[in-house]
């Protein structure tokens, strides 16, 4: 299989916390993951790429001081929304491509979705 | 940028029938990959194709890669009311950042 799971599932939280997103590839290690922001009844739209041991690179229009991705190890990345607002509520979804293969397939996690109040 | 033109947006069927979607690009993709996404949930792979030509299937579910490298379809026979979500297509040209450019979706619902 290639199995990626996200943690938490859901989470509600005030303006002006952070909260922070595990995403994990469990059964393969990924060199990059990828973290995809989805609006109801929309595509996905790619917020940054994470490579393992070094800087997130970010999507055009996307704060990087304000989502915080860290690629600690081969099969973990976290996405950390910080000072979240409401307008950051949506369904954040992780992507892991296999390290070691030349493919460009993304296996997904099953979403987080974040309500801010 | 690279955009994915998938169609249709949505459809609505009968149970048995087949289905077909398919997308189209501007410009050349290397990999062609098929996604199903269940309300809530993040998208599934469905088929990946890697090869200009290629003819693949995953049970009830083909897929074909164009040999122009700007189409793929995507079929489903014989549907069954659990066939129901949003398929996605995404494309990648690749490169060393292996990004995916994704269409944007269709709606499919199945009528038992």
């Amino acid at each position: 299989g290639a199995v990626v799971s996200q943690h938490p599932s859901w989470v509600i939280c005030k303006s002006g916390t952070s909260v922070k997103i595990e995403c994990r590839s469990l059964d393969f290690q990924a060199t990059t993951m990828f973290w995809y922001r989805q609006f109801p009844k929309q595509s996905l739209m790619l917020m940054a790429t994470s490579n393992e041991g070094s800087k997130a690179t970010y999507e055009q229009g996307v704060e990087k001081d304000k989502f915080l991705i860290n690629h600690a190890s081969l099969t973990l990345s976290t996405l950390t929304v910080t000072s979240a607002h409401p307008e950051d509520s949506s369904f954040y979804i992780c992507s892991a491509r296999r390290a070691g293969l030349s493919t460009d397939t993304q296996y997904f996690g099953p979403g987080t979705r974040l309500t801010v109040l | 940028g690279q955009q994915l033109n998938q169609s249709p947006q949505s459809m609505f069927i009968q149970e048995g029938e087949d289905v077909s979607m398919n997308c189209t690009s501007s410009s050349i993709f290397n990999t062609w990959l098929w996604y199903k996404q269940d309300p809530g949930e993040g998208p599934v792979l469905l088929i990946a194709l890697y090869k200009a030509g290629e003819l693949t299937s995953n049970g009830r579910l083909t897929a074909h890669f164009c040999i122009t490298r700007k189409d793929s379809f995507l079929n489903i026979s014989a549907s069954i009311p659990s066939d129901v979500g949003i398929y996605f297509c995404a494309g990648s040209s690749g490169g060393s950042n292996y990004k995916l450019t994704f269409g944007k979706g269709t709606l499919l619902t199945v009528n038992p």
